[in-house]
């Protein structure tokens, strides 16, 4: 039972467009939220959490949205670049537990 | 500061036979998680051990154990390997009780013939 969807396994976005990687979540007891960046050979990267408190979160070129209402969060790069291209997971954790749930991931291609 | 460090970093092993992975976390954590990754599957959570006792354990078969050691590194043991165990094994490092963020190592690639 995948407790944390992403529903499109790839995406493709010109370099300097906005690149946005959705992510669903069906257990209403999560409170934390984070992305993590996988490249090939490598192990996933964190790149930026959100807790259920907030509804945005901002590190540079990214933001998280977390709408709690529709267990929905999303993660925006902008402008893309060339080297963001990897695979992009998103998980979700209970504080009050010790596990994350990941998604599935999408790969994200950002064509020069 | 050292990052995680998961060896070896490739296996081959025959069906059948039992391999024991290791990770190292980050000085200073103490907590440990294992995650098999395999493709269209995402990362499934194996378990995850807390100052030498496991604290949390996924929907994995009893063939998949674990254990962690006085100075926090881990170990994962397969045994009785399946075809289907082919996958990327990694381990995750969190130095906060609630583990708000993990970090991880390369992983290894475990193959079963």
């Amino acid at each position: 039972d995948q407790q944390v969807k992403q529903n499109s396994p790839s995406l493709s976005v010109q370099e300097g467009r906005i690149s946005i990687l959705n992510c669903d979540y069906t257990n209403s007891m999560f409170d934390y939220f984070l992305w993590y960046k996988k490249y090939p050979a490598e192990g996933p990267t964190f790149l930026i959490s959100i807790s259920s408190i907030k509804d945005k979160n901002e590190d540079g070129r990214f933001t998280v949205f977390l709408n709690k209402s529709a267990k929905h969060l999303s993660l925006h790069i902008v402008p893309s670049q060339p080297g963001d291209s990897a695979v992009y997971f998103c998980a979700a954790s209970a504080l009050t537990g010790n596990q994350f749930y990941f998604g599935t991931g999408t790969s994200l291609t950002v064509i020069p | 500061k050292a990052g995680v460090t998961q060896t070896p970093r490739y296996l081959i092993k025959t069906r059948g036979q039992q391999v024991t992975l290791s990770c190292s976390p980050i000085s200073g954590h103490r907590s440990v998680s294992w995650y098999q990754q395999t493709p269209g599957q995402g990362l499934q959570f194996l378990f995850e051990y807390f100052s030498e006792t496991q604290r949390n354990k996924g929907n994995f078969p009893g063939r998949f154990s674990g254990r962690q050691f006085s100075n926090s590194r881990s170990e994962m043991n397969v045994s009785t390997l399946e075809l289907g165990d082919s996958a990327l094994y990694l381990c995750a490092s969190s130095g906060t009780v609630t583990n708000t963020e993990a970090f991880f190592g390369q992983g290894t690639r475990l193959t079963v013939v």
